[in-house]
């Protein structure tokens, strides 16, 4: 499968805690962005990197939010203090010339 | 100025009918409009995508009009089946960033 992957596919974690997910993007897309999506609505813009560089973070939601791309492959979305209002889903997308194609996505459920 | 809107909000149509979904943008920026496709506990899969300098573009069942005047933009789907049954989401595209619309739930009777 030469598609954007994510993992995990679904996490349930306790308020509080901290969660990482991951996403490996198409191997020749140099673009990889971030999304959260909640029930009924479009996936909301979070955070971009072009190769290793992150070029736009002010669209993340609080500083309890945070992505890295160390090697320009694939990423990560950790947040930090978990809260009820995290729960989501979290899209990963990734692109070469602008069509950006989604991953399965990681289901989060704070309980 | 950064929106996207998008009705309706749901849709039902017959088997075999035709099936419209409409969206409408103010920022004169947005140089790239897609529509996906998203079936539950998925991401959103690529359907079609335009660029303001074309009228309108066709894949298979899927047409894409768009006015660019009106500032408008429209995905039809021909001789719709259940296999269709699908949200829908409308998108404009500025610089990096998807202004996605709310979504379109569509259910096809068989």
């Amino acid at each position: 499968d030469t598609g954007v992957s994510q993992d995990p596919r679904h996490k349930i974690t306790k308020r509080g805690q901290n969660v990482t997910f991951r996403c490996d993007p198409i191997s020749e897309h140099n673009r990889l962005y971030w999304y959260r999506q909640t029930l009924g609505q479009g996936p909301e813009f979070l955070t971009y990197f072009q190769n290793e560089a992150q070029l736009e973070k002010s669209r993340l939601l609080s500083d309890r939010f945070s992505a890295e791309r160390p090697k320009g492959s694939f990423s990560t979305l950790e947040i930090q203090r978990t809260e009820q209002g995290d729960s989501a889903m979290y899209l990963c997308a990734s692109s070469w010339t602008g069509e950006q194609y989604f991953g399965p996505g990681t289901r989060l459920t704070v309980t | 100025q950064q929106q996207v809107k998008q009705s309706p909000q749901s849709l039902i149509v017959q088997k075999g009918g035709i099936s419209i979904i409409n969206c409408a943008y103010e920022n004169t920026a947005f140089d790239y409009f897609p529509w996906y496709q998203q079936f539950p506990g998925k991401g959103p899969a690529l359907l079609i995508a335009i660029r303001p300098d074309v009228s309108e573009k066709k894949e298979g069942r899927f047409t894409i009009s768009f006015n660019k005047s009106a500032k408008q933009f429209s995905l039809h789907i021909m001789d719709s089946q259940p296999g269709d049954s699908a949200t829908y989401f409308c998108a404009a595209n500025s610089n990096y960033q998807l202004i996605w619309g709310a979504g379109t739930k569509l259910i096809i009777k068989p």
